[in-house]
């Protein structure tokens, strides 16, 4: 069964600094992968996804999200944090090669100071 | 393209009860829906994944009884929380996949908090 390790609980970053949020994945294929992001209450905004090709993936608002085989790493960044990015942040893989059906990570709470 | 509406996007009910949870596609046909729960400041946990027409599948550790899942039509499905108690309160996300990105992605609904008092 595929997993997924968000090693994070919570990120402090100042704003206008840059922002690296850890996702590790366990699974036996190649995963479709994916950041959400979910402010207080809401519910979630897909950041962007991987599913197969280049492996750095440009997502929306700036952010952008490696995949390394290797390291089963899905990585998002972002170079210049902006105060409005404060939300939480779900790393996810997709079940048996189905984009549909997503497993979650336990979530990292980001909060950006003045 | 690709919107998922759930409503309510709130709800209160009290202890006993039973309450309803719509979500929608609105400019496509969902062939499944999955349904989701996240407790506070946790993760979301699959709960069931519904097919148009057929009987729900739930995830181990869901009650079927409790947490009836419809879905009838290719753009509704709905939760219905029966004799909700308190333990019930969570948020509650549907998604959506179908006819829109030829099945091979699923779009979230905005969530529905519910309060069981």
């Amino acid at each position: 069964a595929q997993s997924v390790t968000q090693p994070d609980i919570h990120i402090t970053v100042s704003e206008g600094a840059s922002l690296e949020l850890r996702c590790n994945y366990s699974y036996g294929a190649t995963p479709y992968l994916f950041w959400y992001v979910q402010s207080p209450g809401q519910g979630l905004q897909l950041l962007l996804k991987y599913f197969s090709g280049d492996t750095l993936v440009q997502g929306i608002k700036g952010f952008e999200a490696e995949f390394k085989r290797s390291q089963s790493s899905f990585n998002l960044r972002k170079p210049s944090v902006h105060w409005s990015d404060a939300a939480e942040y779900f790393c996810a893989v997709a079940r048996s090669g189905s984009a549909r059906q997503l497993t979650f990570g336990s979530g990292t709470q980001l909060t950006v100071l003045p | 393209g690709a919107v998922v509406s759930q409503h309510p996007s709130r709800v209160i009910c009290k202890s006993g009860t039973s309450v309803k949870i719509e979500c929608r596609s609105l400019d496509f046909q969902a062939t499944t829906m999955f349904w989701y729960r996240q407790f506070p400041k946790q993760s979301l946990m699959l709960m069931a994944t519904s097919n148009e027409g057929s009987k729900a599948t739930y995830e181990q550790g869901v009650e079927k009884d409790k947490f009836l899942i419809n879905h009838a039509s290719l753009t509704l499905s709905t939760l219905t929380v029966t004799s909700a108690h308190p333990e019930d309160s969570s948020f509650y996300i549907c998604s959506a996949s179908g006819t829109y990105s030829g099945n091979t992605e699923a779009f979230f609904g905005q969530g529905t908090r519910l309060t069981v008092v």
